[in-house]
Parts: structure tokens; sequence; C-alpha cells
């Protein structure tokens, strides 16, 4: 079935330092590839997406790059600062069929500390 | 900024009861997908609908149902509340039916004791 492996569970780093999550998703068909901040107690917010047809999207600290190939992902933060700590969830579009299903990966805790 | 909204923001329900959810999407989107999240995971796709119609649907039961009304918001319904029904509802909204951008309302918290 459809499914999102993302990895690790839990992230810390030191303020300054990098950071970076990896996904990977099963269902070929996937074209979209968007990731989510979500602080606690808060909405999910989109922080940056990619779609299949590019290899690597970058917006000031933050890069995604794609291996569809691989059928991998990975969110890149630099020069991390303490407000980047959150959950990040990754996600890829589900199975073609005319609608806009996501599915999700378990989420990476991230915390940076000073 | 209207962004998606939600009511209510918390509930709190007992076993067998039911519940009624409510999403107004961004100004202009047409489509509104509900989600639900469960305490340290992922959210999880419940339905997508798009033009008043449903367009999608997760491996949840038959007791979950929802309707999307001319002005494009829309309501999920949760018949005979089970425990496990515990959890953060999402309702994402976007322009369109297929690929396009999700965002997020704040949710609707239910507990079910």
């Amino acid at each position: 079935g459809e499914n999102v492996e993302q990895h690790p569970s839990t992230l810390s780093v030191q303020e300054g330092d990098s950071a970076v999550i990896k996904c990977t998703y099963s269902d070929s068909a996937s074209n979209y590839f968007p990731w989510y901040k979500q602080e606690l107690g808060k909405r999910p917010q989109l922080i940056i997406d990619i779609r299949s047809n590019v290899g690597e999207k970058k917006d000031q600290r933050i890069a995604v790059t794609l291996n569809k190939t691989a059928k991998h992902f990975s969110l890149h933060i630099t020069e991390t600062q303490p407000e980047d700590s959150a959950v990040y969830f990754c996600a890829a579009s589900g199975r073609s069929g005319g609608y806009n299903k996501l599915i999700f990966g378990a989420g990476t805790r991230l915390a940076v500390h000073p | 900024d209207a962004g998606v909204t939600q009511s209510p923001t918390h509930l709190i329900k007992t076993r067998g009861q039911h519940v009624t959810l409510r999403c107004s999407p961004i100004s202009g989107h047409k489509s509104v997908s509900w989600y639900q999240q469960v305490l340290g995971q992922g959210p999880q796709f419940i339905f997508q609908y798009y033009e008043k119609e449903e367009r999608g649907r997760g491996n949840f039961p038959d007791r979950f149902s929802a309707r999307q009304f001319p002005n494009y918001s829309s309501e999920l319904n949760v018949n005979a509340l089970l425990l496990g029904d515990s959890a953060l509802y999402l309702c994402a909204s976007s322009l369109g039916q297929s690929g396009e951008t999700q965002y997020f309302g704040p949710g609707t918290r239910l507990l079910v004791l």
C-alpha cells in the first residue's frame, strides 16, 4: 500500500548547525512532495514543496532534494535557529485518481539548542 | 489574511455520541480535505471534496461522513464515537482538485471519554 517513511524520528542539533530529514515513498505515481512544520498545538504549516519534474528547490535556509529513481526526498535546514524547533512532516501525493490525497510520514521532532 | 477556519476548537464527547466538525476554506478555494491526526503521528487522509462532490476517501469506517456546501465550506460527521476517535481533526483547503498545495486550518481537538 501507499507509505511514507521518515527518519530520524528525533533530531537534536546546536544552533547554527545543519539538519537533514529524509523520507522514502512507496508509490511511484507520487508527483508532489510537500514539507510541513508543526509547532506544539498549532496547525501544520507548509514550508517548502517540490514536484517530480524538479530535482532540487531552495528557499533561503531551507532546501529540498528529490530522487525519483530511488523514491527518496530530503529536507535540509542550514544555520538552524531555536525557532526552527518543531515537528516536521514530509508527505507524498497519493495514487493519482483525480484527487488531493497526501500520505504523511510519522514526523521528525527537531530540537535546536542555543 | 482569511486563512482556513475550523470550529469548534475543542470538543469533549462520550462514547456512542456523534459529532459535527466545520471548516471554511480560503476564499476562492474549491477543495476541502479532512485529515485525522492522532497524537504523535502524521495526519491521515479521511476525505476530499471538490465542487460539492466526494473525490476521495481514505481508509476510515462508514461512521465517518462529510459534505461540502455551495459556498465550499464543509462538515465532517462522525457517528457512534469510539475512544480511538480522539484526535486532532484537520481541514485542508486547496484551489483545485488534484496535485494542489494544501493549506491547513487550526484543527478541532476531539476527546472521546
